[in-house]
């Protein structure tokens, strides 16, 4: 199965500031997904991310506070803009290799903002 | 859009006895339903899917059922051991393309 790279692992951040989030996949892939969980719950979908064409949102996330790139089929990211202490939380990117196919994921960025 | 119900209280079990987890659908019945493994500080790992018209499924120590009459999966670790501890959480696909609805997931604390 693929193996998924996240980068950072973690970070402290200010707010008002942005960070961005690599996710690296060792084998092409055409669904990538970007989930948010905090601490204790379960995973809440941000986008799914498929390489030609724009991300796909979920209700509740729009394209000015969480930009995603999909430049191939191997790598995506995902910013956090103009962070708020509410975007505190665990962000992690996963694959599929086909429809309706199982998902891997990454072990996740840890996102602090003071 | 569904609805995915798991015990959110966590299951504390004896080593070598079996822990049976249970993940409620509210809405349609979805065509398959997977389980994954998810440990502190890492990400979920796939375990087992099973689709409608699939009984049951089974994997080593591991066995789900599937109750479309119920709306209802039942998830198994049979022989438990303490390096099974973990939250075991339950998704249905939103989409014809496999997007997923996780449910909040069970703790499982075996202890020897």
């Amino acid at each position: 199965s693929a193996v998924i790279s996240q980068k950072p692992s973690r970070d402290i951040c200010q707010r008002g500031t942005s960070l961005t989030i690599q996710c690296q996949v060792d084998s092409q892939v055409t669904m990538m997904f970007w989930y948010r969980q905090q601490p204790g719950q379960s995973l809440t979908l941000i986008a799914t991310a498929n390489q030609g064409s724009e991300a796909t949102y979920e209700s509740g996330f729009v394209i000015d506070k969480f930009p995603i790139s999909r430049p191939n089929l191997t790598f995506s990211t995902l910013t956090v803009s103009n962070m708020s202490p509410e975007d505190s939380s665990i962000y992690l990117c996963s694959v599929s290799e086909g429809v309706n196919q199982p998902q891997h994921f990454g072990d996740g960025t840890r996102l602090s903002i003071l | 859009s569904q609805k995915i119900e798991q015990n959110s209280e966590a299951l504390n079990i004896q080593e070598g006895k079996t822990a049976t987890l249970t993940c409620n659908y509210t809405n349609y019945s979805p065509a398959y339903l997977q389980w994954y493994r998810q440990d502190p500080g890492r990400g979920p790992v796939f375990l087992l899917l099973i689709r409608e018209n699939e009984k049951e499924k089974r994997k080593e120590r591991l066995k789900v059922t599937f109750d479309t009459t119920l709306k209802q999966s039942l998830f198994h670790i049979t022989a438990s051991q303490p390096a099974d501890s973990a939250t075991y959480l339950c998704a249905s696909p939103e989409d014809s393309w496999g997007k997923l609805q996780f449910g909040a997931g069970t703790q499982v604390v075996v202890t020897p």
